[in-house]
């Protein structure tokens, strides 16, 4: 299957600093990729929609100026959680679809944020 | 009313026992549907898609009843490895990859 690599894996940083997270799909171009998050024992929520070339869509209630999304390239998206604190210590995962591959989405490996 | 809906167990259920899963959907337009699984502080993965007609992937069967809007997942011979929580995904437009979860069913297997 297709490879989507994230990075960092773990992160832990002190509040009001700013935290870079890359999603880079590894063997496939994706125009589009997503960004979730997972709060302990919930579900993922969408919370952007990275579009290559263009401004993310961000869905309700996520400060876009707080979640910094660019997707400068085919193969990479950055998540940059801006200024954080410690309520946005959570689980980020993006994914991506090769749209060669059918609709199946394929999934980084997760950062898990701690900001203390 | 949630997007996707599933019951969050948690389902302890015995080696070798057959459990099921059923998962609910709002958008009657939905076009696309999986089952995921979530190992603890892991990515998910695809289990399988579910298909109109069903399927059926070894010990694991999906099905889809778009009349009632509900998806079910059926795991026969449970092993150890299948404790997980296992997601029920839905793609609600043809030609957009947004995905919508639901919030996990969690299994558990008891030797």
């Amino acid at each position: 299957g297709a490879v989507v690599s994230q990075h960092p894996s773990r992160v832990i940083c002190k509040s009001g600093t700013s935290v870079k997270i890359e999603c880079r799909s590894l063997d496939f171009q994706a125009t589009t990729m997503f960004w979730y998050r997972q709060f302990p024992k919930q579900s993922l929520m969408l919370m952007a929609t990275s579009n290559e070339g263009s401004k993310a869509t961000y869905e309700q209630g996520v400060e876009k100026d707080k979640f910094l999304i660019n997707h400068a390239s085919l193969t990479l998206s950055t998540l940059t959680v801006t200024s954080a604190h410690p309520e946005d210590s959570s689980f980020y995962i993006c994914s991506a679809t090769p749209g060669t591959l059918g609709t199946e989405a394929f999934f980084g490996q997760g950062t898990r944020l701690t900001v203390v | 009313r949630k997007e996707v809906e599933q019951d969050p167990g948690p389902f302890n259920v015995p080696e070798g026992a057959t459990v099921a899963f059923n998962c609910t959907y709002s958008n009657s337009a939905s076009q696309s549907f999986f089952w995921y699984r979530q190992d603890c502080r892991k990515e998910p993965k695809l289990l399988m898609s579910v298909y109109s007609s069903g399927n059926e992937d070894g010990r694991f069967t999906a099905q889809l009843n778009r009349a009632s809007q509900y998806i079910s997942l059926l795991i026969r011979d449970s092993k150890l490895s299948d404790s997980a929580t296992y997601l029920c995904v839905v793609n609600e437009e043809t030609g957009n990859e947004k995905l919508t979860f639901g919030t996990g069913t969690r299994l558990t297997i008891i030797p």
